[in-house]
Formats: C-alpha cells, sequence, structure tokens
C-alpha cells in the first residue's frame, strides 16, 4: 500500500496570501496525484489530475507540479473561499487507493 | 449532466448491518466503475469499495475486509455498499464517486449519507 503523507498539517495564511501544501509518497507513483477541496458540509471536489492538470473550472490560482514522490499545490492570492482541507490522492497503484491525511488552511 | 445520488444510511447499534446504495444518472451507468468513499472529521478522507463497471471484479479496504462487500444492479443504474458487524469506527459520510478503468477517480461525487454507530 502507498502511503500518502502532507504537510503541514495547518497552514495560516493572510487573505490574498499564497499557500503551498506539500505531499510525499512512500513510493513512486509517476504523476498519478490528484488534489480535492473540501469544505465544512462539503462534498470533495477536484481541483487537480495528473499532477499538475487543473480540472474544469477551476481557477488558474491552484497550481499542481511534482512528480514521483514529491507534489505541491500551490493556492496563489487566497479567496474567502479557499480556507478549507484539501487532500491528496494517489492513483498509481491499487487497489487501494489512498489520500493524505489533509491540510487545513486556516485564515491568519 | 452526471447525478450521484446516496442514500440508507442513519443511526445504528454496532453489530448491526445496513445497505447503502448510490443512484447514478446522466451518464451511462454500466460503462463505469464505481467507488465508495468515507469521511470522517478526525481520519479525513479514506478509499472503501470499489466496483468494476460489469460487477465482476470488486475490492474493499483492509478496514472493512470480511465486513462490507460492494455489488451493482446495472439495470437500475444503482451500487450498493452492504455494511455488516458495523463499529463505531465506521461512523463517517458515506460518499459515492464515478471512477475510470484506467484509475483515477473523483471527478464526480454524490451528496452522501450520514451513517452513525452509536450504543
Amino acid at each position: 500500500e502507498i502511503m500518502m503523507t502532507q504537510s503541514p498539517a495547518t497552514l495560516s495564511v493572510s487573505p490574498g496570501g499564497r499557500a503551498t501544501l506539500s505531499c510525499r509518497a512512500s513510493q513512486t507513483i509517476s504523476g498519478n496525484l490528484a488534489w480535492f477541496q473540501q469544505r465544512p458540509g462539503q462534498t470533495p471536489r477536484l481541483l487537480v489530475y495528473g499532477a499538475s492538470t487543473r480540472a474544469k473550472d477551476i481557477p488558474a490560482r491552484f497550481n499542481g507540479t511534482g512528480s514521483g514522490t514529491d507534489f505541491t499545490l500551490t493556492i496563489s492570492s487566497l479567496q474567502p473561499e479557499d480556507f478549507a482541507v484539501y487532500y491528496c490522492q494517489q492513483y498509481h497503484h491499487w487497489p487501494p487507493w489512498t489520500f493524505g491525511q489533509g491540510t487545513k488552511v486556516e485564515i491568519k | 449532466q452526471v447525478h450521484l445520488v446516496e442514500s440508507g444510511g442513519g443511526v445504528v447499534q454496532p453489530g448491526t448491518s445496513l445497505r447503502l446504495s448510490c443512484v447514478g444518472s446522466g451518464f451511462t451507468f454500466n460503462q463505469y466503475v464505481m467507488h465508495w468513499v468515507r469521511h470522517t472529521p478526525g481520519k479525513g478522507l479514506e478509499w472503501v469499495a470499489v466496483s468494476s463497471h460489469d460487477g465482476n471484479n470488486t475490492y474493499c479496504a483492509d478496514s472493512v475486509q470480511g465486513r462490507f462487500s460492494v455489488s451493482r444492479d446495472n439495470s437500475k443504474n444503482t451500487l450498493y455498499l452492504y455494511m455488516n458487524s458495523l463499529r463505531h469506527t465506521d461512523t463517517a459520510v458515506y460518499y459515492c464517486a464515478r471512477g475510470t478503468r484506467g484509475g483515477f477517480f473523483g471527478g464526480f461525487w454524490g451528496p452522501g449519507t450520514l451513517v452513525t454507530v452509536s450504543s
């Protein structure tokens, strides 16, 4: 099973600021990584797949990079609706599909 | 457009059983892999189970193996999750999500159904 580790657990950022979220896989997953956003009480929302391809209707301020074992999601110019929990997920070696434990982006 | 709706959640006692359903519409249901994923505030998102497009291949996570099973009825555009020997730790919001044969999933989710296991 591939373990996904996200850091930090919580990130405090001012509105308009920049957030950098990290995700590390326990073994190489090539570019088979997705990022999801989940606001309280809401369904997960796909942001990025293939490590760097934004999903439909996702704003350009969300940028995914990385390959192999190390990945980053950068959110530039944070908007009020961006304060949420973010999860990475690998779909390279399955089953099982595995998620990171999440990074909470909170208002500073 | 693609629409997924789960049902069947509720409050149940430990050791009992429950069946969740997920109805899909707006796409050709029998052409897609379908997943169950759960969310808890403490553990986040956890993949639970998957069914191939025809239901002939299914897998469950180790945490539910032997207690949960997944099946589908393509004539009814419906995915099921059979949950037996429920534990407190199974308390979660359960989502169904549409997948692909290549392994990726997550573009389409249902709104979820809450399962609470409590004595």
